[in-house]
């Protein structure tokens, strides 16, 4: 079964900019997605299909996808922007989720 | 605006059927561009996809869970729901519920408030 790795956690400075990556066997020729989990709160959908934005998602939010490795960057990193994080694939018939990365604003 | 809703028992007894509902308001459930879908989320751990299904009742469901899984829709009511037995405590989660695009679309938005559910005897 398809297999997405991410890292368990990652530190950014307020107003720097922060990179969680995504690995999967060329994941480049996948559609990946992108949710953002508050404590005690649903998902939210912030990047689809790679590097698109919902609406009301900000520009600060972008995410790329190449080869084994799809990438979410959070610019100008804010307070509000410390939440899990997890990638999301479609692999024949079944959805696979990363395993989640918890972004820490310091 | 589309919105989903989980109802069902906060609490299952080990060795019972786990049973939750979906409701959609806002917009259709019968609209073929999109699955419906159920995700759970142990407590502290990370999302697990539990499975699919479309207006027309075809479904998907992951392998680790297939045998102990059903998933089923009822249009008229626009509501999907799930069923998961027998239990053990390994399955207390928060289950949520959420729309699913199709083909290259296939993306979870929006999703339910999400609802707790403890295997405890």
């Amino acid at each position: 079964s398809y297999e997405l790795t991410q890292p368990l956690s990652v530190s950014v400075a307020l107003g720097q900019t922060a990179r969680i990556t995504c690995g999967g066997n060329n994941i480049g020729s996948k559609n990946v997605h992108w949710y953002q989990q508050k404590p005690g709160q649903a998902p939210v959908l912030v990047i689809y299909r790679d590097s698109n934005r919902p609406s009301g998602i900000p520009e600060r939010f972008s995410g790329s996808n190449s080869g084994n490795t799809a990438t979410l960057t959070i610019s100008r990193a804010q307070a509000g922007d410390e939440a899990d994080y997890y990638c999301q694939v479609w692999d024949i018939s079944t959805v696979v989720f990363g395993g989640g990365t918890k972004l820490t604003v310091l | 605006q589309l919105q989903l809703q989980e109802s069902g028992p906060g609490l299952v007894k080990p060795s019972e059927t786990l049973s939750l509902t979906c409701s959609v308001s806002g917009g259709s459930i019968s609209s073929g561009s999109y699955y419906w879908g159920w995700i759970r989320q142990p407590p502290g751990k990370g999302l697990e996809w539990i499975g699919t299904i479309s207006y027309s009742g075809s479904t998907s469901y992951n392998p680790s869970l297939k045998s102990r899984v059903t998933i089923s829709v009822d249009t008229s009511k626009s509501q999907f729901s799930l069923r998961l037995s027998p239990v053990t405590a390994a399955d207390t989660a928060v289950y949520y519920c959420a729309r699913l695009g199709t083909l290259e679309d296939n993306w979870f938005d929006p999703w339910g408030q999400g609802t707790l559910v403890t295997v405890s005897s």
